[in-house]
């Protein structure tokens, strides 16, 4: 039983464009809402991460937008560059418990 | 700090062989993971830690073992591979730090690729 879905599962933008990754859970427990970025031969990282109780965080060019009504968030990643380019992963969990991972997106950002 | 280090880096077996994969972390993490990572199926947790002695199953544990012996090792074993379990291997750790954004952030190793024929 898949808890995180994500779409799409690729992307190609320009860059400059505003690529968005979209995530949606089923468990209402959550709370505690991850992205990780991970480069091509190396492990993820924390990006940007988002509790339940504020609908918006910006870091730098990256937004985690949060629907708790309808249990999606979302990534908007701003002026995106080629250095953007990675798999990204959104995530959750509950409290100190293991984190749920979805399935990833992997984001092409071309000259 | 080196943060999360994993041994080794690539490996080959042959169906049937049994190995065992290292993970150590120097960042004195409570919290020790295992995932493995498929193409199209993201990062699927195998077994999991939370402190020295304790082992716990995750979504994926078939046809592994794990060893928590030390605070900062975490030990993968397979058995008798199978070209199923062909992946690259993620350790990670972390530590709860509290009610902010960052807890339960997880710290990744470099990865182990994992080829079974």
């Amino acid at each position: 039983q898949q808890q995180v879905k994500q779409s799409p599962q690729s992307l190609i933008v320009q860059k400059g464009g505003i690529p968005i990754i979209n995530c949606a859970y089923e468990n209402t427990a959550f709370d505690y809402f991850p992205w990780y970025q991970q480069f091509p031969g190396k492990g993820p990282a924390l990006l940007i991460a988002i509790r339940p109780d504020v609908s918006e965080k910006k870091e730098g060019r990256f937004t985690i937008s949060f629907n708790k009504s309808a249990k999606q968030f979302s990534l908007h990643i701003m002026d995106s560059q080629p250095g953007d380019s990675a798999t990204y992963f959104c995530a959750a969990s509950r409290s100190y418990q293991k984190v749920t991972f979805g399935t990833g997106t992997k984001l092409q950002v071309i000259p | 700090n080196a943060g999360v280090t994993q041994t080794p880096k690539f490996r080959v077996l042959k169906t049937g062989q049994s190995m065992t994969l290292l993970c150590a972390q120097d960042m004195n993490h409570e919290y020790m993971y295992w995932y493995r990572q498929d193409p199209g199926m993201g990062l699927r947790l195998i077994h999991y830690s939370v402190g020295e002695g304790t082992t716990a199953k995750g979504e994926v544990p078939d046809g592994y073992n794990v060893s928590r012996l030390k605070k900062q090792n975490f030990l993968l074993g397979l058995e008798s591979a199978a070209p199923s379990q062909t992946s690259v291997y993620f350790c990670a750790s972390s530590y709860p730090s509290g009610w902010d954004v960052s807890y339960n952030e997880q710290f990744f190793g470099p990865g182990t690729r994992l080829t079974v024929l």
